[in-house]
C-alpha cells in the first residue's frame, strides 16, 4: 500500500522562479497537511485541508505561497516568486480524522 | 508561543541502556499526544501515541508516559539500539485542530 507520495524529491531553482510541489495523499484519508522544516523553526504547519477544503492557512508565510487541493488524491503547494529564504524541506502529510498523520518523504527545495 | 516544547535538542545514550526523551506542553485542551521518529532525508514516521485519558502506553521497546498535572510526556526506549538514532518529535492535538509539533530531540545511540 503506497504511502504519501511527493514530487519532486529535490528542486533547485533560481530566485524569482515559480515552484510547484506536489502531493498525493494516502487513499481514503480526509485530511491533508503541508509542513515546512527548517533548522531555525523546526516543523511548521503551513496549511491543511479537510475533504479538499482549506481549513487553516494561517501558517502560510506570505502571499507568495498558495496551496490547492482540486480533488481527494492531489494537492499542490506553489511559491511564486521564490526567494532564497524559502529554501527548506517541505513535507506533505495525510490522516484519517486529523489524528495520526502519515508523512511523505519531503521535497528539498533550494532557491539560489 | 511554543505550546509544545522539547527542551533537549540532543541526547546521547549507550546501546542497551534506556533513552528518555521529554516533552512539555502548555495547552490544557490537548487531548491526544504522539511521538514521531525522523531519519535524515525521510519524512517523520509515526511511532506511538497516547490519549489524555491514559497515563501510559507501551509498544514493544517504546513506552510513552503522560503526566497531565505536570503537562509533561516522555518517551522511553528500552533497550536502546543504534538504529534508534534519529530525531524524535512529540506532537499534541486539540480537538478540531491540526497537530502541534515540538522542535525535536536528536537521539544518538552509541554502539
Amino acid at each position: 500500500d503506497a504511502g504519501v507520495i511527493q514530487s519532486p524529491r529535490h528542486e533547485v531553482t533560481e530566485m524569482g522562479q515559480e515552484v510547484t510541489l506536489r502531493c498525493k495523499p494516502i487513499s481514503g484519508h480526509d485530511y491533508l497537511f503541508w509542513y515546512r522544516q527548517t533548522m531555525m523553526r523546526g516543523l511548521e504547519l503551513l496549511i491543511y485541508f479537510n475533504n479538499n477544503v482549506p481549513i487553516d492557512d494561517s501558517g502560510m508565510p506570505e502571499d507568495r505561497f498558495s496551496a490547492k487541493m482540486p480533488n481527494a488524491s492531489f494537492s499542490t503547494l506553489k511559491i511564486q516568486p521564490s526567494e532564497p529564504r524559502d529554501s527548506a524541506v517541505y513535507f506533505c502529510a495525510s490522516s484519517w480524522g486529523a489524528d495520526t498523520q502519515y508523512f511523505g518523504p519531503g521535497t528539498r527545495l533550494t532557491v539560489l | 508561543d511554543q505550546q509544545v516544547k522539547q527542551n533537549s535538542p540532543s541526547l546521547s545514550v549507550q546501546e542497551g541502556r534506556i533513552s528518555i526523551l521529554n516533552c512539555d506542553y502548555t495547552n490544557s485542551m490537548f487531548d491526544y499526544f504522539l511521538w514521531y521518529k525522523k531519519y535524515p532525508a525521510e519524512g517523520p514516521t509515526f511511532l506511538i501515541s497516547i490519549s489524555s485519558i491514559k497515563d501510559k502506553n507501551e509498544d514493544g521497546r517504546f513506552t510513552v508516559f503522560l503526566n497531565k498535572s505536570a503537562k509533561h510526556l516522555s518517551l522511553h526506549i528500552v533497550p536502546s539500539q543504534p538504529g534508534d538514532s534519529a530525531v524524535y518529535f512529540c506532537a499534541a492535538r486539540e480537538v478540531g485542530r491540526a497537530l502541534t509539533f515540538g522542535s525535536g530531540t536528536r537521539l544518538q545511540v552509541q554502539p
